[in-house]
């Protein structure tokens, strides 16, 4: 059974900053590997997805890296801003019927100006 | 396009008390999901559907059932409502290649008391 866990839980950063969220997942037979942003109170919206075969992808001041071979996904958000404060989650799509996801726990985070 | 909707956007029930979560799209996708979410706890799977007239269990299906008599809706029943089933739904759909990601309705917040 696939499972995905994200650390941080929580994270707060001064505007500006570089930073890295982690996702790490055991079974490594999986079609993709995606990053969602939730807003409180909101649905999820699409951020990045990587295929299997693929190593990163690149979307404005957002860098997720894929490693299979260690079960581990990585999402960089390059000068951070207030905006970007939100729930980050990755979630696995897994080798099987239905393109089921399976999702990390999350990452909440807060810019501060 | 509205893409993904959900109804009701709210609601408050008392145990045993049954209702339906109605889950409509108009993206012409195969694949429809229904998800919960707990506080502090990613997504996790409750039933999904590769096409109208199927559907599976996800990861917890118990108390749960799902419909999908036409393509573009999906529903989700709770024949006697627990309050074990205090959550917020979401409901997504794939057009079912795994390059696709899922797209997401906005939730609908349920208290059972």
């Amino acid at each position: 059974k696939q499972e995905v866990t994200q650390i941080p839980a929580a994270l707060s950063v001064p505007e500006g900053e570089n930073l890295v969220l982690n996702c790490s997942f055991t079974d490594s037979a999986i079609y993709n590997l995606q990053w969602f942003r939730q807003d409180p109170g909101k649905g999820l919206t699409s951020l990045l997805l990587i295929q299997s075969s693929q190593r990163e992808q690149t979307s404005g001041r957002l860098n997720a890296s894929l490693d299979k071979s260690s079960g581990r996904s990585t999402l960089y958000i390059a000068a951070s801003q207030p905006g970007d404060s939100a729930t980050y989650l990755c979630a696995a799509m897994n080798n099987n019927a239905g393109n089921m996801l399976t999702f990390g726990g999350g990452t909440r985070l807060m810019v501060k100006p | 396009n509205a893409g993904v909707t959900q109804t009701p956007k709210f609601r408050v029930l008392k145990t045993g008390q049954s209702m339906t979560l109605l889950c409509a799209q108009d993206m012409n996708h195969e694949y429809m999901y229904w998800y919960r979410q707990d506080p502090g706890m990613g997504l996790r799977l409750i039933h999904y559907s590769v096409g109208e007239g199927t559907t599976a269990k996800g990861e917890v299906p118990d108390g749960y059932n799902v419909s999908r008599l036409k393509k573009q809706n999906f529903l989700l029943g709770l024949e006697s409502a627990a309050p074990s089933q205090t959550s917020v739904y979401f409901c997504a759909s794939n057009p079912s290649g795994t390059q696709e990601t899922q797209y997401f309705g906005p939730g609908t917040r349920l208290l059972v008391l």
